[in-house]
């Protein structure tokens, strides 16, 4: 059954650093999102993505915060700087269809440490 | 905008049933999702409803909406260990968004 993946699984930076979060979408999907947990608390959407731009975004996905589809297989989000409150769990995320009726497929996560 | 709440931990004992239970705000929500969450693992969509339904019902798996309260529930029948989980209720809040609540831990002892 194909899914979500995402790498890496768990990626440790230092404060100010840039990062890279990286997902590989389901092949036939053409919506693609990122959502946050932070530890102990509700998973957050940040943004969606479909037609190489963006469709959504939250009020947590600020200048810091940046999406792309640099191939035909690859998603990713990018932190310009990273800050200690960055760290949380990042599922990235795709669906056939954009409507939020449509059913939305997770990948693992990658767990975010900023130290 | 969109609040979605949960109850945050539910033990019951192999082979009863568990009821989890959520509330949400936003009465224009259309459709209501039930994820699982097992350890080291994605969200899992298990199942969702729309909501002009009251009832839908797949397998083990219940789903109860009552759109008068905003409140739905997901019953799993004959809980077996490997239930053992976090359930996530979702709901459409946006075009193509999702809102969740924090999650249910559901542990299901021997």
């Amino acid at each position: 059954e194909p899914e979500v993946t995402q790498t890496p699984s768990h990626q440790v930076t230092q404060m100010g650093q840039e990062v890279i979060l990286r997902c590989v979408p389901i092949s036939n999907h053409l919506y693609f999102y990122w959502y946050r947990q932070i530890l102990g608390q509700k998973v957050e959407f940040l943004v969606s993505f479909y037609n190489n731009e963006i469709s959504e975004k939250s009020e947590i996905f600020d200048d810091q915060f940046s999406v792309e589809r640099p191939d035909g297989s690859n998603f990713t989000l990018k932190i310009r700087s990273t800050k200690l409150e960055d760290s949380a769990m990042y599922f990235c995320a795709s669906s056939e269809y954009g409507r939020s009726s449509y059913e939305q497929y997770f990948g693992p996560g990658t767990r975010l440490t900023v130290t | 905008g969109e609040d979605v709440e949960q109850s945050l931990f539910l033990s019951v004992r192999e082979g009863d049933s568990s009821v989890i239970n959520c509330t949400y705000t936003d009465s224009s929500s259309t459709y209501l999702y039930w994820y699982k969450q097992e350890p080291g693992a994605g969200l899992q969509l298990l199942t969702y409803i729309f909501s002009n339904m009251d009832m839908k019902q797949d397998q083990r798996l219940t789903v109860l909406l009552n759109k008068k309260d905003k409140h739905l529930s997901l019953r799993i029948a004959d809980t077996q260990t490997g239930d053992s989980a976090i359930y996530f209720c979702a709901v459409n809040s946006g075009y193509s968004t999702l809102t969740f609540g924090k999650g249910t831990m559901l542990l299901v002892s021997p």
